[in-house]
C-alpha cells in the first residue's frame, strides 16, 4: 500500500537560511499534519490543512509557514534557521472521516 | 485540553518475557488514543488505536491495550517479548471523532529494551 512520503530525507542548512520540506500524503488522504521532534523528545504538532486550507495551528514559529496544493501535497517552509530548529520534521496524512494519522518516515534538518 | 502521561521513559525486558508500557491520559471528553512505534531513525508507524468502541483493542506484532475510563488508562501489553519490538514506544490522545482537528498530543514516549 502506498504510503507518505516525505522529502528530503535529510537536509542540512546554515543558521539564517532557508528549507522547504515536502509531504505527499496517502492517495486520497485530505487530511495533512506536519510535526517536529527535537532531539530526545516526543513530537509537537505544529500546523494542519484539511481540503486546502489551514484547519489547526500548534507551536509552528512565525519564520515558518505551510500550505497545501490543489493535489494535496503539502509544503513546510522554514526561514532565517536558527540551530534550534535541527529536528525530525513528520508529516501525517489522514482521510477525514477516519481517525488515523498516518506517518511519513520524516525530514531529518540539521542547522548548523 | 487533553494530556498523556507515560510513567515510565525506560522499560527493559528479557526477550520472551511480558511487556507492559504504561499509559495515563487526561481529557475533558472522550478520546481516541492510540499506540505508536518508533525503531530507531524511522517514522512512526501506528501500533493499535482506541476509538470508543471495545475497549480491549488488539494491535499489529501481538500487542494489545486495554481502555480503562475510571483509571484514565491505556495501558500497552505483549505477552511475550521479541527483540524486534525494542524501539521507541509513544501513547497518544486525539480529540474525538473524523475531525480535521486531530490534532494529536503525545506522551514522553518509553524506550524499551529487550535482552536476549
Amino acid at each position: 500500500a502506498a504510503g507518505v512520503i516525505q522529502s528530503p530525507r535529510h537536509l542540512i542548512k546554515e543558521k539564517r537560511e532557508t528549507a522547504t520540506l515536502k509531504c505527499y500524503p496517502i492517495p486520497r488522504h485530505d487530511t495533512v499534519y506536519w510535526y517536529q521532534q527535537g532531539p530526545g523528545q516526543d513530537p509537537q504538532f505544529l500546523i494542519s490543512f484539511y481540503e486546502k486550507m489551514q484547519s489547526d495551528k500548534g507551536s509552528i514559529p512565525d519564520r515558518f509557514s505551510a500550505q497545501q496544493f490543489s493535489d494535496y501535497h503539502s509544503e513546510l517552509n522554514m526561514s532565517s534557521l536558527e540551530l534550534g530548529d535541527s529536528a525530525l520534521y513528520f508529516c501525517a496524512s489522514q482521510l477525514a472521516e477516519q481517525e488515523t494519522q498516518y506517518f511519513g518516515p520524516g525530514t531529518r534538518l540539521l542547522v548548523l | 485540553a487533553q494530556s498523556v502521561t507515560q510513567l515510565d521513559s525506560h522499560v527493559s525486558v528479557s526477550e520472551g518475557t511480558p511487556v507492559l508500557l504504561r499509559c495515563n491520559y487526561s481529557s475533558s471528553y472522550s478520546p481516541s488514543l492510540f499506540w505508536y512505534v518508533q525503531h530507531p531513525n524511522k517514522g512512526l508507524q501506528l501500533l493499535l488505536k482506541y476509538t470508543s468502541a471495545a475497549t480491549l483493542v488488539k494491535g499489529i506484532n501481538g500487542f494489545e491495550a486495554e481502555f480503562k475510563k475510571s483509571e484514565t488508562s491505556f495501558h500497552l501489553t505483549k505477552p511475550s517479548a521479541h527483540m524486534s519490538d525494542a524501539a521507541e514506544y509513544f501513547c497518544v490522545v486525539s480529540p474525538p471523532g473524523g475531525t480535521s482537528y486531530g490534532k494529536l498530543t503525545f506522551g514522553q514516549g518509553t524506550i524499551l529494551t529487550v535482552h536476549p
